[in-house]
């Protein structure tokens, strides 16, 4: 059974960085082919792609945030992580992992979610 | 980047009614590979989003058959046909033809 889940700090400051994990079972991001991408819908709006690193620790960002982005994964391909420097209050929103498998190509599993809110 | 313009952005059905939701690209979407990568996503209220339907028309697996996509190029329609209680919520289109990666600004399906 694949199962996804992101954790974070909930909440922080400006400027500061967030740190998330999506720890994930079910499946290796070893298999050829597999991703785990990083995504975000802020309160009442739609969605927007971050981040994703593939089976071969090739990494891709969207280009708007590419500067403060940092995707990687751990060894035991078990967890993937995503680190936003200089946080504003616009970065308040759900985050969501989701494993994009290659054959059929798909987004088919997703996490919870985690909220993380950035307050002063 | 490549945009996705949903239509309609709300959507108000009776049980039972079939309905339609339109995903316009600004880009082609068929890939130098031959795929089209084009999927749907539902949201249902509190949730976190499900997969429908991928490569345009391919159901995912365990979702019912009353659910059909189409389309090719720019435009894509995803169908209902015959709505049920559960059905309700906000449907997405995405794409991951090119990057980044982008999604539609979502259509919400709701009782009349």
């Amino acid at each position: 059974q694949v199962t996804l889940k992101e954790s974070g700090p909930g909440m922080l400051q400006p400027s500061k960085t967030l740190s998330l994990t999506c720890s994930f079972s079910g499946f290796s991001l070893s298999t050829s082919g597999m991703v785990v991408s990083w995504i975000r819908q802020p309160s009442g709006k739609s969605l927007e792609w971050l981040a994703a690193i593939d089976w071969d620790g090739d990494k891709y960002y969207n280009p708007s945030l590419k500067s403060r982005l940092t995707v990687s994964k751990d060894t035991s391909n078990t967890q993937v992580f995503l680190k936003i420097t200089s946080v504003d209050i616009a970065d308040t929103a759900t985050y969501y992992c989701a494993r994009r498998r290659s054959r059929p190509p798909g987004f088919d599993y997703w996490g919870q979610g985690v909220m993380v809110t950035v307050s002063s | 980047d490549v945009v996705l313009t949903q239509t309609p952005p709300t959507l108000l059905a009776t049980i039972g009614q079939s309905v339609s939701i339109s995903c316009r690209s600004s880009q082609s979407l068929l890939h130098s590979n031959g795929n089209t990568y084009l999927n749907w996503l539902l949201q249902r209220t509190g949730q976190s989003p499900q997969p429908l339907i991928y490569l345009v028309s391919k159901l995912e697996s365990g979702v019912p058959n009353r659910f059909s996509g189409s389309g090719s190029g720019t435009d894509f329609t995803l169908k209902i046909s015959g709505v049920e209680a559960e059905d309700l919520g906000v449907y997405y289109c995405m794409q991951f033809t090119h990057y980044p990666w982008t999604f539609g600004g979502g259509t919400k399906l709701e009782l009349k």
